[in-house]
């Protein structure tokens, strides 16, 4: 079983929908999360950063960790065809800044 | 300020021939990570160095090594070359060392491998 698994979509949403992104991981320790969003042929960009279980809204984005089901996600509100992107989640266990990815979400925004 | 550097963008190589890509981390960070993309495995962690020390390797062959400098660059080789080489290397700043600050990317270096 991989440490953090991510349906690879690819996901396709009208303009102005909400896009729901997810990942399950099992490595209990894991406590720092993140999503990153890479452009074709781009390195990957933070966009939300989380310590433990919540909630964080940043703009369109907001995050979520429950850290009892081992599931975290990603919501995208009013969604803009610049969006179209792939989606990578990654955590961290702590001690060190070694991450484990999901396989990433590609989407995309039809205008 | 300055985001992460990587050098060269894209590289092309013939299989069995060795390799040196470059990392310039954002200005005040120590660490330095490298991963690994491909299409059929997503990222995978190389190794982590903090302050010229490795402190983590992943699970590649020791043809994968690596090394930083006292200003924090790093440098990641591959000898001996091989087709499933090829993939997009990107390397990870961070400020700390302990996994508690966030990690930003640089654009990679795409390796190609004839």
């Amino acid at each position: 079983q991989k440490e953090v698994e991510q349906d690879p979509g690819p996901l396709s949403v009208p303009e102005g929908a909400i896009v729901s992104l997810n990942c399950t991981y099992s490595n209990s320790a894991f406590q720092y999360f993140m999503w990153y969003r890479q452009y074709s042929r781009k390195g990957p960009e933070l966009l939300m950063y989380t310590y433990s279980s919540g909630n964080k809204e940043d703009g369109r984005f907001t995050a979520q960790v429950d850290k009892s089901s081992k599931y975290i996600s990603l919501f995208i509100r009013d969604s803009q065809p610049s969006d179209s992107a792939t989606y990578l989640c990654a955590m961290s266990a702590g001690g060190n800044n070694r991450l484990a990815f999901g396989k990433g979400n590609q989407v995309v925004v039809i205008p | 300020k300055a985001g992460v550097t990587q050098t060269p963008r894209y590289l092309i190589k013939t299989r069995g021939q060795q390799v040196t890509l470059s990392c310039s981390p954002i200005s005040g960070h120590r660490s330095v990570s490298w991963y690994q993309q491909t299409p059929g495995q997503g990222l995978q962690f190389l190794f982590e160095y903090f302050s010229e020390t490795q402190r983590n390797k992943g699970n590649f062959p020791g043809r994968f090594s690596g090394r930083q400098f006292s200003n924090s660059r790093s440098e990641m080789n591959v000898s001996t070359l091989e087709l499933g080489d090829s993939a997009l290397y990107l390397c990870a700043s961070s400020f700390g060392q302990f996994g508690n600050t966030e990690a930003f990317f640089g654009q990679g270096t795409r390796l190609t491998v004839v």
